[in-house]
Formats: C-alpha cells, sequence, structure tokens
C-alpha cells in the first residue's frame, strides 16, 4: 500500500512570511494525483491544491504553490504572504490513478501563524 | 458548491450503546467515503461506497458497518460502541475519476465513555 509521510507535526510561521511544509510519499505506481487539504479549527476539510504526477509544472494556486519532486517522491506546500486564516492543519495525500477510490492521508501539520 | 452535511457535530455514546452516524450530499456524488481522524494519525479509511447498496472495506473497518440505501445517505454504524472508538468521524464525497478531489463534512467528535 501507499504511504504519505508529513514529518512535521508543528510549524510557526510569521504573518507575511513564508513557510514550506514537507510531505513525502511512497508509491510504485506511475499514474496517480496528489493533493493539499486544509483544515481549519471549524474543521471543514478544504482542498487547497493538487498536482498530476504526469505534469511536471508545480501547481500554483494564488499565495499556495508546491514543490513535486517525482524522482524523489516529495511533494511541499509552499504558502507565501502567510495570514492569520492559513492558521490550520494541513494534510497531504495521494490518490491513486488505477484504483480512484483510494486516497492515502499523511498525519497532518499543524500551522500557525503569529501576528 | 457541493454540500456535505454530517447530522451531528458532537455525540457522546455508552459503551455498548449502537450509534448512527449520518452523512448527505447533495451533488448525485457516486463516492462516498467514512474516514477516522486521530491525533498523529491522519485520516483512516473506514468504508467506502461506489453506488448504492455497494460497499468496501477501507483499512479500519472492524467495529464498523455502513448503510447505503439511497445515493445521497451514507450511514455509519458502530453496532456496540466502545470506548476506543472515540475519535472525529469525516465524512466524504466525490465523483469517480483519479482527478476528483473529496469534499468533506464537518466532522463528528464522537466520545464513548
Amino acid at each position: 500500500a501507499q504511504t504519505v509521510t508529513q514529518s512535521q507535526p508543528e510549524m510557526s510561521v510569521q504573518e507575511a512570511e513564508t513557510v514550506t511544509l514537507s510531505c513525502t510519499y511512497d508509491t510504485s505506481e506511475s499514474d496517480y494525483y496528489l493533493f493539499w487539504y486544509k483544515q481549519p479549527p471549524s474543521r471543514q476539510m478544504i482542498l487547497v491544491i493538487r498536482q498530476e504526477a504526469y505534469k511536471q509544472q508545480n501547481a500554483t494556486e494564488n499565495r499556495f504553490s508546491v514543490n513535486f519532486q517525482k524522482a524523489a517522491k516529495s511533494f511541499s506546500l509552499k504558502i507565501s504572504d502567510s495570514q492569520l486564516g492559513d492558521a490550520a492543519m494541513y494534510f497531504c495525500a495521494y490518490r491513486s490513478g488505477f484504483n480512484f477510490n483510494k486516497f492515502y492521508f499523511g498525519s497532518g501539520t499543524k500551522l500557525n501563524v503569529k501576528p | 458548491d457541493v454540500k456535505v452535511t454530517q447530522s451531528s457535530r458532537y455525540l457522546v455514546k455508552r459503551t455498548g450503546e449502537k450509534v448512527f452516524l449520518e452523512c448527505v450530499q447533495d451533488m448525485d456524488h457516486e463516492n462516498m467515503f467514512w474516514y477516522r481522524q486521530d491525533p498523529g494519525l491522519g485520516l483512516r479509511l473506514i468504508y467506502f461506497s461506489y453506488d448504492v447498496k455497494m460497499k468496501e472495506k477501507g483499512d479500519i473497518p472492524e467495529g464498523y458497518s455502513v448503510s447505503r440505501e439511497k445515493k445521497e445517505r451514507f450511514s455509519l454504524i458502530l453496532e456496540s460502541a466502545s470506548t476506543n472508538q472515540t475519535s472525529m468521524y469525516l465524512c466524504a464525497s466525490s465523483l469517480t475519476g483519479r482527478e476528483e478531489k473529496l469534499f468533506f463534512g464537518s466532522g463528528t467528535q464522537l466520545s464513548v465513555l
């Protein structure tokens, strides 16, 4: 089975600064999608960004971008110009391209944003 | 926008009780999921359903069962609740396709005393 590892249980960043959350995964599949989800204190998980394994270009959504290193099986999330509303749990997730119902989640990183 | 609604935000039950967690989605998604979220363990899949009356076990199905009688509704059942089932339960739904994302409910924090 695929595994997703987030090695940073908790991180802190100063407002307006940049922070990078790490994620590595283990798979033998060639076709897959990677996701970052945000879970704020309200508990509603929302999608931040997603990346297709076949695309070499890193995905970007406004202040959020990823550094996708396929050979290294690394998928980090960079948050630029951090805002207080970015404080949340962030989960990295892997979705198989062959078995669409297989989502694998990391253990999460709690991000604190200091004013 | 897709809405996934979980019937209870907080629930307190006694050991041995039968517990029903309900989830409803409003966007005609084929796939529905039940996850359990525990600190340090992330989300673990309990069961998923890809169609009405169809279900498959996830990674931790022991002690749980599910029911999907209608496309929009997916229920998680704890036949005899135990204290080790105290956890956050998240329901999610999605369309079929590898690029499709999960849409989540707001979770049910279940405490079994």
